[in-house]
């Protein structure tokens, strides 16, 4: 069974671009999550998608946005990019969305903003 | 207040010494979930374990093993016999059905094992 693959792996952009990542999940994962990964700041939760609708949402401005489709992928798109946005960021599948249900991750977009 | 608190930053150790990574967790549920996940630094979070709130029982996966305490809050990860391969940044996640099941990591511990 193939992992959650996310695309692409590496992004260049400059102050106030947009970017679109994408994130297929594992097949039969119904549930994808996003985080942000800084030296700084950790992990930090961006939002849930279930079924295609947003279940959950982390403490971000909303210049972060996601959308999940119908087949479970899922896109999550930053606007007017500020330098602060360079990070990694990281998509994680699930069965189901219960307590008990394993987060897989993918590898991972390495996001740079000039 | 953080959820998940991992107050080892760091931690350098020799090849084949063992080491303890800790882990506490803050929850007023009463079914949740633990877990613990390996990064190594091509980026990609690793699963490693998870644990139940029901069950205290201890685990042991060969070199690595986990202890559970309730009364404690916390869930510590023991690496045996370290090895070079075992360098990477481990992170210590809470699911909790109180907050709609979202995981909340920890600031997750460097571990360096020094050949």
């Amino acid at each position: 069974k193939a992992g959650v693959t996310q695309t692409p792996r590496y992004l260049i952009k400059t102050r106030g671009q947009q970017v679109t990542l994408s994130c297929s999940p594992i097949s039969g994962h119904r549930s994808v999550s996003w985080y942000q990964q800084t030296p700084g700041q950790g992990l930090q939760f961006l939002f849930e998608y279930f079924s295609e609708t947003q279940r959950n949402k982390g403490n971000f401005p909303g210049r972060f946005s996601g959308r999940q489709f119908s087949n479970s992928r899922s896109e999550m798109n930053v606007s007017t990019l500020e330098l602060g946005d360079s990070a990694l960021y990281l998509c994680a599948s699930r069965q189901e969305q219960g307590v008990q249900n394993i987060q897989y991750f993918g590898a991972g977009t390495r996001l740079s903003v000039l | 207040a953080q959820k998940v608190t991992q107050a080892q930053t760091e931690i350098s150790v020799v090849e084949k010494e063992d080491v303890t990574l800790d882990c506490v967790y803050e929850t007023r549920d009463t079914t949740y979930y633990l877990f613990w996940y390996k990064q190594p630094p091509s980026g990609e979070l690793v699963f490693l374990i998870r644990r139940n709130s029901f069950d205290e029982q201890n685990e042991i996966s060969g070199r690595y093993s986990w202890n559970f305490q309730k009364s404690t809050s916390s869930f510590n990860f023991t690496i045996t016999a370290s090895q070079v391969v075992d360098s990477a940044v481990y992170f210590c996640a809470l699911s909790e059905v109180l907050t709609g099941n979202q995981f909340y990591f920890g600031t997750g511990t460097s571990l360096t094992v020094i050949p």
